[in-house]
């Protein structure tokens, strides 16, 4: 079974931060979800990725297969981005079971 | 994109109670649905997984005549808290998809937080 990784368990920051939150899990996978959850719990999913890169607003996901690590970036960090960003990845190559990871607990303070 | 409810967003009910939560697709069909259980400060645990149609099928350690799954139709999931306790008391939160690969298709819902007195 993945064993998902996530580090830092808690960050903080000032708004304007360049922030980074590393995900590493230990069974090769074809794809991994990063998620944004709020304090009310409510969840988004912020990227699907197989590979490379993805961008969206101030938003970066990279992805290293080979490495079994992802990051996650934030640009021009906001208190509004204050939430916990977890990474979740296939439970056993191909399976439809995901497993996340312990979530990253960022705070931007103004 | 699509869209997941879910209802209630929260309930307080007394121990020995039943409780049930509703989770809906609202833009699409979901072949599949998700249910996940999270405590605080912890990760997401899977519970069970429904597919349209068919009996749900329970992770380790999740007592399925406890935590009932009912999958009718390919917009509606319900779970239901049966015979509810103090340690039941999470939040509760469903997803789902509408493709082979889940991975390009599968949508949380707001989530349900449930408190047993």
């Amino acid at each position: 079974k993945n064993e998902v990784e996530q580090s830092p368990q808690n960050l903080t920051a000032q708004e304007g931060e360049f922030i980074t939150i590393n995900c590493s899990y230990s069974v090769g996978i074809s794809a991994l979800h990063w998620l944004q959850q709020h304090p009310g719990g409510g969840i988004v999913s912020l990227f699907m990725l197989s590979s490379g890169k993805k961008k969206h607003g101030r938003l970066i996901a990279t992805i290293n297969i080979q490495e079994k690590h992802s990051s996650l970036h934030i640009t021009a960090s906001h208190p509004r981005d204050s939430a916990v960003y977890i990474c979740a990845v296939p439970s056993i190559q191909g399976a439809q079971k995901l497993v996340f990871g312990q979530g990253t607990r960022l705070t931007i303070n103004p | 994109g699509a869209v997941v409810s879910q209802h209630p967003s929260r309930v307080i009910c007394k121990s020995g109670t039943s409780v049930k939560i509703e989770c809906r697709s609202l833009d699409f069909q979901a072949t599949t649905m998700f249910w996940y259980r999270q405590f605080p400060k912890q990760s997401l645990m899977l519970m069970a997984t429904s597919n349209e149609g068919s009996k749900a099928t329970y992770e380790q350690g999740v007592e399925k005549d406890k935590f009932l799954i009912n999958h009718a139709s390919l917009t509606l999931s319900t779970l239901t808290v049966t015979s509810a306790h103090p340690e039941d008391s999470s939040f509760y939160i469903c997803s789902a998809t509408n493709g082979v690969d889940f991975w390009e298709t599968q949508y949380f819902g707001p989530g349900t937080r449930l408190l047993v007195l």
